[in-house]
């Protein structure tokens, strides 16, 4: 069965910087595309960033652009959000989604890490 | 930019009563919208794609219809387990999601 496990969350400094991981089983990795999603405590969800199946295209929200870098290694089976220059407004838990196809929907979902951004 | 609205925010209903939720883009996204749902301290589960098919394991009582800029979210008849926030989600690449309709017991 597909499963999705990120972790790498923690507690940043504003101006730091985390690396979230989020390792694939139950499934061939290498032809999905991937996303990140995040959602803030008590709020919705806000799409963060995609990649696709081979790393050769990748888009980002406004929100995190220059910021953030998606990245993925399908040698082992692991998708990555570099975040640099952390704000307090990037606290959320994190979640990495497989793509249902076409870079339109999120199919399987992981169960989150949370990222918080605090002095 | 799209932007997806929905209403209302709020929806309280009893067990066994239909839901018709309200998914309004600001430009036509054509048929490419979907459904989550989510659950207290729960992953967001993908309900309905391509506007009106339902994802691996949903049961019929969800359906969704529409198209260009108005969508709607049906749940035949509430169980229990479906009181939860709904979200509606464009993708073109970059994803929007809106805000969310919570279906709470009445």
């Amino acid at each position: 069965q597909v499963q999705l496990v990120e972790s790498g969350g923690g507690v940043v400094q504003p101006g730091g910087s985390l690396r979230l991981s989020c390792a694939a089983s139950g499934f061939t990795f290498s032809p999905y595309g991937m996303h990140w999603v995040r959602q803030a405590p008590g709020k919705g969800l806000e799409w963060v960033a995609v990649i696709g199946h081979d790393g050769t295209y990748k888009y980002d929200a406004d929100s995190v652009r220059g910021r953030f870098t998606i990245s993925r290694d399908n040698s082992k089976n692991t998708l990555y959000l570099q975040m640099d220059s952390l704000r307090p407004e990037d606290t959320a838990v994190y979640y990495c989604a497989r793509d249902l196809g076409r870079g339109r929907y999120c199919d399987y979902w992981g169960q989150g890490t949370l990222v918080t951004v605090s002095s | 930019e799209i932007v997806l609205t929905q209403s209302p925010a709020t929806l309280s209903l009893s067990p066994g009563e239909r839901a018709s939720l309200s998914c309004r883009a600001s430009q036509s996204v054509s048929s490419y919208l979907a459904w989550y749902q989510q659950k207290p301290g729960q992953t967001p589960r993908l309900l309905i794609y391509d506007a009106s098919n339902r994802a691996t394991g949903i049961p019929a009582r969800f359906s969704g219809s529409g198209s260009g800029t108005d969508f709607t979210l049906t749940i035949s008849n509430l169980e229990p387990e479906d009181f939860a926030v709904y979200y509606c989600q464009h993708g073109s690449n970059r994803l929007t999601f809106g805000g969310g309709t919570k279906v709470e017991i009445k």
